[in-house]
Protein backbone atom coordinates (compact mmCIF):
# COMPACT_ATOMS: atom_id res chain seq x y z
CA UNK A 1 0.00 0.00 0.00
CA UNK A 2 1.14 3.87 -0.43
CA UNK A 3 0.38 5.67 1.87
CA UNK A 4 1.53 9.72 1.98
CA UNK A 5 1.47 11.98 5.21
CA UNK A 6 1.38 15.38 5.47
CA UNK A 7 1.46 16.61 9.23
CA UNK A 8 0.51 19.86 8.87
CA UNK A 9 -3.12 21.20 7.46
CA UNK A 10 -2.09 24.77 7.93
CA UNK A 11 1.25 26.68 8.06
CA UNK A 12 1.65 30.28 8.47
CA UNK A 13 5.08 32.29 8.28
CA UNK A 14 6.54 35.91 7.44
CA UNK A 15 7.50 36.83 3.99
CA UNK A 16 11.20 36.41 4.06
CA UNK A 17 11.32 33.86 6.48
CA UNK A 18 12.12 30.14 6.03
CA UNK A 19 9.37 27.80 5.62
CA UNK A 20 9.32 23.84 5.46
CA UNK A 21 6.36 22.07 4.56
CA UNK A 22 6.86 18.21 5.51
CA UNK A 23 6.17 15.06 3.92
CA UNK A 24 6.35 11.18 5.18
CA UNK A 25 5.66 8.13 2.73
CA UNK A 26 5.16 4.81 3.02
CA UNK A 27 5.78 2.59 0.37
CA UNK A 28 7.68 -0.94 0.21
CA UNK A 29 10.34 0.11 -3.20
CA UNK A 30 11.75 3.32 -4.87
CA UNK A 31 8.60 5.43 -5.43
CA UNK A 32 8.44 8.39 -7.29
CA UNK A 33 7.57 11.75 -5.11
CA UNK A 34 6.26 14.77 -6.67
CA UNK A 35 4.85 18.64 -4.83
CA UNK A 36 2.05 19.76 -5.75
CA UNK A 37 0.50 23.18 -6.23
CA UNK A 38 -2.99 24.33 -5.79
CA UNK A 39 -3.86 28.31 -5.80
CA UNK A 40 -7.19 29.31 -4.60
CA UNK A 41 -8.38 25.99 -6.01
CA UNK A 42 -7.94 26.35 -9.28
CA UNK A 43 -5.83 23.44 -11.53
CA UNK A 44 -2.81 21.14 -9.47
CA UNK A 45 0.38 22.69 -11.07
CA UNK A 46 3.76 20.56 -10.56
CA UNK A 47 5.77 21.93 -8.04
CA UNK A 48 8.58 19.64 -8.12
CA UNK A 49 9.58 16.25 -9.06
CA UNK A 50 12.56 14.06 -6.92
CA UNK A 51 13.89 12.81 -9.86
CA UNK A 52 14.69 16.04 -11.73
CA UNK A 53 16.37 17.70 -8.89
CA UNK A 54 15.48 21.08 -10.06
CA UNK A 55 14.71 24.09 -8.10
CA UNK A 56 11.07 26.11 -9.19
CA UNK A 57 9.99 29.12 -7.93
CA UNK A 58 13.10 28.63 -5.06
CA UNK A 59 11.47 25.70 -3.80
CA UNK A 60 13.70 22.44 -3.28
CA UNK A 61 12.97 19.05 -1.88
CA UNK A 62 15.31 16.25 -1.07
CA UNK A 63 14.36 12.50 -0.69
CA UNK A 64 15.29 11.20 2.02
CA UNK A 65 14.67 6.90 1.66
CA UNK A 66 15.80 6.79 5.30
CA UNK A 67 13.41 8.55 7.06
CA UNK A 68 10.93 7.80 4.01
CA UNK A 69 10.91 12.02 3.57
CA UNK A 70 10.51 14.50 0.91
CA UNK A 71 9.89 17.85 2.47
CA UNK A 72 9.44 20.91 0.74
CA UNK A 73 11.97 23.81 1.36
CA UNK A 74 12.22 27.46 0.50
CA UNK A 75 15.46 29.66 2.77
CA UNK A 76 12.73 32.73 2.07
CA UNK A 77 8.99 32.41 1.81
CA UNK A 78 7.16 35.14 -0.88
CA UNK A 79 3.61 36.35 -0.20
CA UNK A 80 2.65 34.74 -4.12
CA UNK A 81 3.44 31.30 -2.25
CA UNK A 82 0.73 31.33 -0.63
CA UNK A 83 -1.47 28.17 -2.15
CA UNK A 84 -2.52 24.61 -0.90
CA UNK A 85 0.82 22.34 -1.30
CA UNK A 86 0.32 18.62 -2.39
CA UNK A 87 3.11 15.68 -1.66
CA UNK A 88 2.24 12.75 -3.82
CA UNK A 89 3.57 9.51 -4.88
CA UNK A 90 3.78 7.37 -7.37
CA UNK A 91 4.96 3.39 -7.30
CA UNK A 92 5.30 0.79 -9.11
CA UNK A 93 2.97 -1.52 -11.50
CA UNK A 94 0.21 0.78 -13.39
CA UNK A 95 0.90 4.46 -12.28
CA UNK A 96 -0.88 6.46 -10.67
CA UNK A 97 -0.41 9.27 -8.02
CA UNK A 98 -1.40 9.34 -4.11
CA UNK A 99 -1.63 12.18 -2.40
CA UNK A 100 -0.87 13.70 1.16
CA UNK A 101 -3.83 15.73 2.54
CA UNK A 102 -2.42 18.62 1.51
CA UNK A 103 -0.81 21.74 3.49
CA UNK A 104 -2.21 25.52 3.29
CA UNK A 105 0.57 27.87 3.50
CA UNK A 106 -0.17 30.85 4.18
CA UNK A 107 2.97 33.88 3.77
CA UNK A 108 1.92 37.05 6.03
CA UNK A 109 3.48 40.15 4.80
CA UNK B 1 3.82 23.88 -23.56
CA UNK B 2 0.76 20.91 -23.97
CA UNK B 3 -2.04 20.88 -21.85
CA UNK B 4 -5.07 18.58 -20.43
CA UNK B 5 -8.55 20.60 -21.04
CA UNK B 6 -11.53 19.81 -19.28
CA UNK B 7 -14.61 20.48 -19.68
CA UNK B 8 -17.40 22.26 -18.60
CA UNK B 9 -15.58 24.24 -16.05
CA UNK B 10 -18.72 23.80 -13.75
CA UNK B 11 -21.40 21.84 -14.09
CA UNK B 12 -24.84 21.92 -11.90
CA UNK B 13 -27.01 18.58 -12.32
CA UNK B 14 -30.32 17.66 -10.13
CA UNK B 15 -29.76 14.56 -8.56
CA UNK B 16 -30.36 11.50 -10.54
CA UNK B 17 -29.47 12.62 -13.66
CA UNK B 18 -26.71 11.62 -15.27
CA UNK B 19 -23.49 13.89 -15.94
CA UNK B 20 -20.23 13.56 -18.46
CA UNK B 21 -17.23 15.53 -17.64
CA UNK B 22 -15.24 15.59 -20.29
CA UNK B 23 -10.92 16.11 -20.66
CA UNK B 24 -9.05 16.03 -23.74
CA UNK B 25 -5.51 14.54 -22.39
CA UNK B 26 -2.10 15.03 -23.80
CA UNK B 27 -1.80 13.99 -27.43
CA UNK B 28 1.09 11.63 -26.61
CA UNK B 29 0.41 10.38 -23.26
CA UNK B 30 -0.75 6.65 -22.53
CA UNK B 31 -1.84 6.61 -19.23
CA UNK B 32 -5.13 8.91 -17.96
CA UNK B 33 -6.40 9.17 -14.89
CA UNK B 34 -9.95 11.13 -13.27
CA UNK B 35 -9.05 12.56 -9.71
CA UNK B 36 -11.93 13.94 -7.30
CA UNK B 37 -11.66 16.97 -4.55
CA UNK B 38 -14.75 17.50 -2.62
CA UNK B 39 -14.35 20.71 -1.00
CA UNK B 40 -11.88 20.85 1.34
CA UNK B 41 -10.64 17.77 1.47
CA UNK B 42 -8.06 16.05 -0.02
CA UNK B 43 -7.35 14.93 -3.64
CA UNK B 44 -8.71 11.13 -4.45
CA UNK B 45 -7.80 8.60 -7.03
CA UNK B 46 -10.98 7.95 -8.68
CA UNK B 47 -9.73 5.23 -11.79
CA UNK B 48 -7.02 5.12 -14.32
CA UNK B 49 -7.03 4.37 -17.63
CA UNK B 50 -4.47 2.44 -19.87
CA UNK B 51 -4.51 1.22 -23.32
CA UNK B 52 -8.44 1.50 -23.65
CA UNK B 53 -9.26 -0.14 -20.33
CA UNK B 54 -9.13 0.20 -16.81
CA UNK B 55 -5.85 -0.50 -15.22
CA UNK B 56 -6.69 0.41 -11.89
CA UNK B 57 -9.99 2.11 -9.83
CA UNK B 58 -10.65 2.63 -6.23
CA UNK B 59 -13.35 1.50 -3.88
CA UNK B 60 -15.08 5.37 -4.71
CA UNK B 61 -15.52 3.88 -8.32
CA UNK B 62 -18.39 2.52 -8.11
CA UNK B 63 -20.97 1.25 -10.66
CA UNK B 64 -22.49 4.30 -11.52
CA UNK B 65 -19.01 5.39 -12.71
CA UNK B 66 -17.68 5.12 -16.05
CA UNK B 67 -14.93 6.10 -18.24
CA UNK B 68 -14.63 5.92 -22.54
CA UNK B 69 -12.58 6.79 -24.58
CA UNK B 70 -14.96 7.33 -27.52
CA UNK B 71 -12.38 8.73 -30.12
CA UNK B 72 -8.50 9.36 -30.05
CA UNK B 73 -8.79 12.70 -28.26
CA UNK B 74 -11.45 12.53 -25.67
CA UNK B 75 -11.54 10.67 -22.36
CA UNK B 76 -14.64 10.27 -20.33
CA UNK B 77 -15.97 10.38 -16.97
CA UNK B 78 -20.10 9.69 -16.83
CA UNK B 79 -21.96 9.69 -13.43
CA UNK B 80 -25.44 7.45 -13.74
CA UNK B 81 -27.82 8.97 -11.30
CA UNK B 82 -25.80 11.46 -9.51
CA UNK B 83 -25.77 12.24 -5.76
CA UNK B 84 -25.85 15.18 -3.29
CA UNK B 85 -22.53 13.51 -2.23
CA UNK B 86 -20.93 13.47 -6.04
CA UNK B 87 -20.50 17.25 -5.76
CA UNK B 88 -16.62 17.73 -6.14
CA UNK B 89 -14.68 19.10 -8.25
CA UNK B 90 -13.29 16.24 -10.70
CA UNK B 91 -9.30 16.75 -12.22
CA UNK B 92 -8.54 14.66 -15.56
CA UNK B 93 -4.82 13.69 -15.71
CA UNK B 94 -2.51 12.22 -18.10
CA UNK B 95 0.71 11.07 -18.23
CA UNK B 96 3.30 9.70 -20.62
CA UNK B 97 6.41 7.48 -20.24
CA UNK B 98 9.05 9.59 -19.40
CA UNK B 99 6.49 12.59 -17.80
CA UNK B 100 5.45 13.49 -14.54
CA UNK B 101 1.50 13.89 -14.29
CA UNK B 102 0.02 16.98 -15.98
CA UNK B 103 -3.71 17.78 -14.92
CA UNK B 104 -6.77 19.72 -16.15
CA UNK B 105 -8.14 22.73 -14.53
CA UNK B 106 -10.86 20.55 -13.14
CA UNK B 107 -14.66 20.73 -13.28
CA UNK B 108 -16.52 21.75 -10.61
CA UNK B 109 -19.76 19.31 -10.58
CA UNK B 110 -22.47 20.84 -8.07
CA UNK B 111 -25.53 18.36 -7.93
CA UNK B 112 -28.50 19.80 -6.22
Amino acid sequence: AQRVTQPEKLLSVFKGAPVELKCNYSYSGSPELFWYVQYSRQRLQLLLRHISRESIKGFTADLNKGETSFHLKKPFAQEEDSAMYYCALSGRGPPRLTFGEGTQLTVNP
Amino acid sequence: EPEVTQTPSHQVTQMGQEVILRCVPISNHLYFYWYRQILGQKVEFLVSFYNNEISEKSEIFDDQFSVERPDGSNFTLKIRSTKLEDSAMYFCASRGDRDGYTFGSGTRLTVV
